[in-house]
């Protein structure tokens, strides 16, 4: 399967730990981003790399929210001290062209 | 920002039937308008995009309408499938980049076989 993937699928946790999220996109696209969902909801969009740079946060990531893009290839997000607003679905998307996006299955994170 | 409105939320058709799903957008400057499929459990897919110079788009059994003037597109799904059970979601962008897409709430379509 070559599409985009991210790890894991799934994720319960308790109030106030940290998750991390990984998304390996398609191989020859340079552009990643990070949506959320939740129900019933169109995906909103996080965060948007070019290769390596971050180049754009949206005003949802808060300062408890950091991805990192290290080489250029996978990505992480990383929630610190989660709250149970942050239960949602986390998407990865990514694309060599300027429009439209390649998703991933997402991570579904459930805060307790 | 841009703001997407997409009607109806929920849709139930017999297989075979037609499936008309509508979005407005706010933005005049939106160019560019895909529509993804969401299956449970499962990322959204782009199954068909048009852009402001056309009209019309037409993929087997899937057409998209764009009417800029009214600042509407519609997704037309013919001879529905039970396979074609999903949410579908449309997304409107002024700016090149999925950073810039900005999605309506979503359509639960139901095909009943």
């Amino acid at each position: 399967d070559t599409g985009v993937s991210q790890d894991p699928r799934h994720k319960i946790t308790k109030r106030g730990q940290n998750v991390t999220f990984r998304c390996d996109p398609i191989s020859e696209h340079n552009r990643l981003y990070w949506y959320r969902q939740t129900l019933g909801q169109g995906p909103e969009f996080l965060t948007y790399f070019q290769n390596e740079a971050q180049l754009e946060k949206s005003r949802l990531l808060s300062d408890r929210f950091s991805a990192e893009r290290p080489k250029g290839s996978f990505s992480t997000l990383e929630i610190q001290r989660t709250e149970q607003g942050d239960s949602a679905m986390y998407l990865c998307a990514s694309t060599r062209d300027a429009w439209g996006a390649f998703f991933g299955q997402g991570t579904r994170l459930t805060v307790v | 920002g841009e703001n997407v409105e997409q009607h109806p939320s929920t849709l139930s058709v017999q297989e075979g039937d037609s499936a008309v799903i509508k979005c407005t957008y706010s933005d005049s400057a939106s160019n560019y308008f895909p529509w993804y499929k969401q299956e449970l459990g499962k990322g959204p897919q782009l199954i068909i995009d048009i852009r402001s110079n056309v009209g019309e788009k037409k993929d087997q059994r899937i057409a998209v309408t764009l009417n800029k003037t009214a600042k509407h597109f519609s997704l037309h799904i013919t001879e529905t499938q039970p396979e074609d059970s999903a949410v579908y979601f449309c997304a409107a962008s002024a700016i090149s980049g999925a950073n810039n897409l900005f999605f309506g709430t979503g359509t639960r379509l139901t095909v009943i076989p």
